[in-house]
């Protein structure tokens, strides 16, 4: 399993600001994934984030708007740039574990977000 | 595309019933399948997998689910509900080929057990 935490766990912000979300794991992994939980709706993936490599964005999610960075096994960040109300959503870190035949998928608490 | 299909926004029972919460897929091949349930204000937490075997597999807190092929179907089960276990479970799914680490989420269905 993986223990994941992230700072910070809830923030209001204003229009037009940043804000840098870290998930920090308790063991090295390859793969960490940021997903998005906009109000009353599922879990959206934003990008895969690789130690060593760019973060690959999905579609309709652009690197301008959510620059990732994975300096090490155990840490990444997002960033939500420029943000806008449309933005107040829960951000969640998630990784991937070797369960010994399968890979497991575990997610950190997430960070609630509104942008007034 | 993938997809995974939960049809009901909300499922109510009353506590000790059984509880059922469904799940449709759409997926090339074999997927991987998956259920976790949130709680008010904290994370996803994990429930159970399909990975391969049989096709009931049980999980955390007295939950089951059924993998059906032929019908593309991986359902919730409980054989007993408490009022605990209301929150908003999802249903994922995710592909074998390529172990891209990606997971699809159904829309998610809030489970309301009333005592």
């Amino acid at each position: 399993s993986a223990v994941i935490s992230q700072k910070p766990s809830r923030d209001i912000c204003q229009r037009g600001t940043s804000l840098t979300i870290q998930c920090q794991v308790d063991s090295q992994v390859t793969m960490m994934f940021w997903y998005r939980q906009q109000p009353g709706q599922s879990l959206t993936l934003i990008a895969t984030a690789n130690q060593g490599s760019e973060a690959t964005y999905e579609s309709g999610f652009v690197i301008d708007k959510f620059p990732i960075s994975r300096p090490n096994l155990t840490f990444s960040t997002l960033t939500v740039s420029n943000m806008s109300p449309e933005d107040s959503s829960i951000y969640l870190c998630s990784v991937d574990v070797w369960g010994g035949s399968y890979n497991e998928q575990f997610f950190g608490p997430g960070t609630r977000l509104t942008v007034l | 595309a993938q997809s995974v299909a939960q049809p009901e926004d909300q499922v109510n029972v009353a506590e000790g019933n059984p509880l059922t919460v469904k799940c449709t897929y759409s997926v090339s091949g074999n997927p991987y399948l998956f259920w976790y349930v949130q709680y008010p204000n904290r994370g996803l937490q994990f429930l159970l997998k399909y990975i391969t075997g049989d096709n009931l597999v049980k999980g955390s807190y007295g939950f089951e689910a059924e993998f059906n092929k032929s019908q593309t179907s991986f359902h919730l089960k409980k054989p007993s509900a408490l009022v605990s276990d209301s929150a908003l479970y999802f249903c994922a799914v995710r592909e074998r080929a390529g172990n891209t680490g990606k997971l699809i989420f159904g829309q998610g269905t809030t489970l309301q057990v009333k005592p």
